[in-house]
């Protein structure tokens, strides 16, 4: 059974920094995008970042409201995908979800997507 | 960044109507947009991708359409497990914006 494991949430004051992890079990963890997904109180999904496989160069994207503070990384040998934020504002405070990225399509028309979520981890962030 | 733009921000509808909800993208992204369902308390799950691909289990009452900037997902006979939340999200280019989540409630 596929199943993403988030943790390491919890309270920190601004300006601080907290690392989430994500152990993945049931599937090929070197062999998959990863993403982080966030939702703060009463509002939408938000998209955090990706990391690609280290095959494909390892390569990472970020949402604009957390680029040059957040950083996203993985560890193949223990199948496990990281969050290490930082510089953290009232504004992070949310639900942090860790999500397997599918891939549907012929190359190099691809189509992604979260295809498998984990039940999150909860950050706030408050004096 | 691309911004998705969901409408209505919320609806009430009854058991066997058939609902539409639309999702805008400030750009083309072609069909490259994902659609999601979310219930109180738990993770957001995949329905659909490139538009209108249903995910396998996702039961055939739920479609999508669209291409371009502008999308709907439709729920033919709205069932009692259908009330939820749903989110787009484009895939066409980084960051992956999600939409603002429309609310599907029962009246």
């Amino acid at each position: 059974e596929v199943q993403l494991v988030e943790s390491g949430g919890g309270l920190v004051e601004p300006g601080g920094s907290l690392r989430l992890s994500c152990a993945a079990s049931g599937f090929t963890f070197s062999s998959a995008w990863m993403s982080w997904v966030r939702q703060g109180p009463g509002k939408g999904l938000e998209w955090v970042g990706r990391i690609k496989t280290k095959g494909g160069g390892g390569t990472t994207d970020y949402a604009t409201p957390v680029k040059g503070r957040f950083s996203i990384s993985r560890d193949d040998s223990t199948n496990t995908l990281y969050l290490q934020m930082n510089g953290l504002k009232s504004d992070d405070t949310a639900v942090y979800y860790c999500s397997w990225v599918g891939r549907s399509g012929d190359s190099p028309n691809y189509y992604y997507y979260m295809a498998v979520w984990g039940k999150g981890t909860t950050v706030t962030v408050s004096s | 960044d691309m911004q998705m733009t969901q409408s209505p921000s919320s609806l009430s509808a009854s058991v066997g109507d058939r609902v539409t909800i639309t999702c805008r993208a400030s750009q083309t992204i072609n069909n490259y947009l994902n659609w999601y369902q979310q219930k109180p308390g738990k993770a957001p799950k995949p329905l659909i991708y490139a538009a209108s691909s249903l995910l396998s289990g996702v039961p055939s009452r739920f479609s999508g359409s669209g291409s371009g900037t502008d999308f709907t997902l439709t729920i033919s006979s709205l069932q009692p497990e259908d009330f939820a939340t749903y989110h787009c999200q484009q895939s066409f280019s980084a960051p992956y914006t999600f939409g603002q989540g429309t609310k599907l409630e029962i009246k």
